[in-house]
């Protein structure tokens, strides 16, 4: 099926803790995402990438990373968790970057720091 | 700064119409977005306005207004799927989405 797929779906952890969601894409999207989003909160992009090899920071980039070695996987590290980064997290992509096309959302992944 | 807003959460009852408004405030502007995201779910795409006008897709319809820095989705004949969040978002001129908190639309039988 062809989409985005995140992984994982759900996970508790511990603070302090290192964690990586992984994100892969097989539509060939050149610009990938990724947004938290909070209750009562608007998604908030926390870093981006254009196209393979270039990354960005977004609107809520601390304590957060993101790598985009090739054009299907954009995975984000939280380097040492933290309980305010218990959130869902959505990855997205988009044809083109900065274009006016529709975004297309993984299913999130629910982290919860404990 | 930046800003979107939107009413926090809706009622409607099944086959009726409801209209959810949106304003925005960004700097510059290059089109609105309108996404539907159903609970647990991730958000899925309904419709994109750049002009002035009433865009119509079936049962949902989607207008905007530029020199008020308003918008609305119109839902028709609703269903009771159609209950769920519809997020607002404006594109601003550096082509960054601004989001709105999202509206929950309850459907009543």
């Amino acid at each position: 099926i062809a989409g985005i797929t995140q992984a994982p779906t759900s996970q508790i952890l511990a603070a302090g803790r290192r964690m990586t969601l992984r994100c892969t894409q097989d539509m060939r999207h050149n610009a990938m995402y990724w947004y938290r989003q909070d209750l009562g909160l608007g998604l908030r992009l926390i870093h981006y990438s254009n196209t393979a090899g270039t990354t960005g920071k977004g609107e809520v980039p601390d304590g957060y990373s993101v790598s985009r070695a090739n054009t299907d996987d954009f995975p984000l590290t939280l380097a040492s968790a933290v309980p305010s980064q218990t959130s869902v997290y959505f990855c997205a992509s988009s044809v083109l970057a900065g274009d006016t096309g529709e975004l297309f959302f993984g299913e999130g992944s629910r982290l919860t720091v404990l | 700064g930046q800003n979107i807003d939107q009413p926090t959460e809706m009622t409607a009852t099944e086959g009726a119409i409801v209209q959810i408004n949106c304003t925005y405030q960004t700097s510059g502007f290059n089109g609105l977005f309108w996404y539907q995201q159903h609970a647990g779910e991730a958000p899925t795409f309904l419709s994109y306005n750049v002009l002035d006008g009433l865009e119509e897709k079936g049962r949902f319809s989607s207008f905007l207004s530029r020199s008020k820095g308003y918008s609305y989705l119109l839902l028709k004949e609703l269903q009771m799927k159609d209950s769920a969040s519809y997020l607002c978002a404006a594109l601003d001129s550096n082509y960054q989405l601004i989001w709105g908190a999202g509206t929950k639309l309850i459907i009543k039988p």
